[in-house]
């Protein structure tokens, strides 16, 4: 069974500032397996990146994804009020059932 | 527009059964697999189920297998889990959810780009 660490588990950070999540695997999961997603508190969930670097359906650009192997990170290039929210990951080498990463809270410094 | 629209959540003892649904709308539901996720209060996202579009396809969780029944009906665009012998530990928000994704060396894989708002079940004495 695959285990995800997601790291830092809270990010405080000022509107404005760079944000990076990171995301590592205990097995590979190939060059490009993997999504992050968002949730706001009594929301659901929303697909931000897949593939490890492609952007979803109207996700901006500030939002980028990167990695392959073990390791993954994302960023947030210039932090707005909107993204301080809960981010996790979800690698999906093979079929289900899958292990989501256990989050970050990205909140407001 | 993509909808996935969750129902039957609801309050039941331990040992009772549930049937969840999920309505679908804005895409070809019978080209797609579609999964169900879960939320316990505070907690994070843990994959539950999933079927892929012809129904022939089924995954489960360690944790309900043998429990929860997935299934589908594409003449109504719908989804159901059917949850027996429920537990204290299954009460969580359950998310419908719409697969994407492709064939790897012989294996479907998925990740999900539409996300129901969720039913709550809750299982209490």
């Amino acid at each position: 069974e695959i285990v995800l660490t997601q790291s830092p588990g809270t990010l405080s950070l000022s509107p404005g500032e760079g944000a990076t999540l990171s995301c590592r695997t205990s097995q590979s999961v190939g060059s490009s397996y993997l999504a992050w997603y968002q949730q706001k508190p009594g929301q659901a969930p929303r697909l931000l990146i897949y593939d490890a670097s492609s952007r979803a359906t109207g996700i901006p650009d500030r939002f980028s994804g990167s990695g392959s192997g073990t390791d993954f990170t994302l960023t947030i290039s210039r932090l707005e009020p909107e993204d301080y929210a809960m981010y996790y990951c979800q690698p999906y080498r093979s079929s289900p059932p899958y292990t989501f990463g256990q989050g970050t809270k990205l909140e407001i410094k | 527009e993509v909808q996935l629209v969750e129902s039957g959540g609801n309050l039941v003892q331990p040992g009772g059964s549930l049937r969840l649904s999920c309505s679908a709308s804005g895409f070809t539901f019978n080209s797609y697999a579609i999964h169900w996720v879960r939320q316990a209060p505070g907690k994070g996202l843990e994959y539950v189920s999933g079927i892929s579009n012809d129904g022939g396809r089924t995954y489960y969780a360690d944790s309900v297998k043998a429990r929860f029944t997935i299934s589908r009906d594409n003449s109504k665009n719908t989804l159901y889990l059917q949850m027996n012998s429920l537990r204290v530990e299954d009460t969580a928000i359950y998310f419908c959810v719409k697969g994407r994704g492709g064939m790897r060396d012989g294996y479907n894989y998925y990740f999900f780009d539409y996300w129901g708002q969720g039913t709550l079940v809750t299982v209490s004495s």
